[in-house]
């Protein structure tokens, strides 16, 4: 089955760091990016960043430059956001996608982006003191 | 980074009827737009890509036009499992950006 599994709930003080994770299973996971998207309680999607799952290549959007780290690990299948300093309004259900799929022709290797078709169950993030 | 905006926030529709979503870009996204569908409390659900390009499984009257800055997605005969938030997003440059979203309800 493909889908994407996301980790459970968290809970953190402000300042504090968050990681969530995002496993595959049922496709080739390195022949996919992932993207990050949040959304606030109430309020509209966030694009946070973007990684290639097949070399680590990272687009994060500028607003979270320097506070967010995105990762990934083909050995279990899982991609990772991380996201320091956490303020109130991190508060947050955090989501993966898969966006874009790796193709290489004549040893270089690019992504065909066809918007983000498979969906994590999402991962809220409370911050509070 | 590009603009998204969609119109209008909210649409009222009755069951039957054709719902006509706007979405407009700062500048040309050219055809690296995508739709959403979002109910409370569920992940966002891909509906079309390439601005007309359904996803897969997705009934046909869901349609979306447009390229450069303005395109469209209609539905057609509004089924009740259809009232939902629908957004916009470009993938032509990074960053990535969504639409602030459209309700459709029920009128």
């Amino acid at each position: 089955q493909v889908q994407l599994v996301q980790s459970g709930a968290e809970v953190k003080k402000p300042g504090a760091s968050v990681k969530v994770s995002c496993k595959a299973s049922g496709y080739t996971f390195s022949s996919y990016g992932i993207s990050w998207v949040r959304q606030a309680p109430g309020q509209g999607l966030e694009w946070m960043g973007w990684i290639s799952t097949y070399n680590g290549n990272t687009n994060y959007a500028q607003k979270f430059q320097g506070r967010v780290t995105m990762t990934s690990d083909t050995s279990t299948n899982t991609a990772y956001m991380e996201l320091r300093s956490l303020r109130s309004d991190d508060a947050a259900v955090y989501y993966c996608a898969s966006s874009g799929e790796k193709s290489t022709i004549y040893g270089v290797v690019s992504y065909y982006y066809n918007g983000m078709d498979l969906w994590g169950q999402g991962t809220t993030v409370t911050v509070s003191s | 980074e590009i603009v998204m905006t969609q119109s209008p926030a909210t649409l009222s529709v009755s069951p039957g009827d054709t719902a006509t979503l706007s979405c407009r870009a700062s500048q040309s996204v050219s055809s690296n737009l995508a739709w959403y569908q979002q109910k409370p409390g569920l992940a966002p659900r891909l509906l079309i890509y390439g601005a007309s390009s359904r996803a897969t499984g997705l009934p046909a009257r869901f349609s979306g036009s447009g390229s450069g800055t303005g395109f469209t997605l209609t539905i057609s005969s509004l089924q009740s499992e259809d009232f939902a938030i629908y957004y916009c997003q470009q993938y032509n440059n990074w960053p990535w950006t969504f639409g602030q979203g459209t309700k459709v309800e029920i009128k």
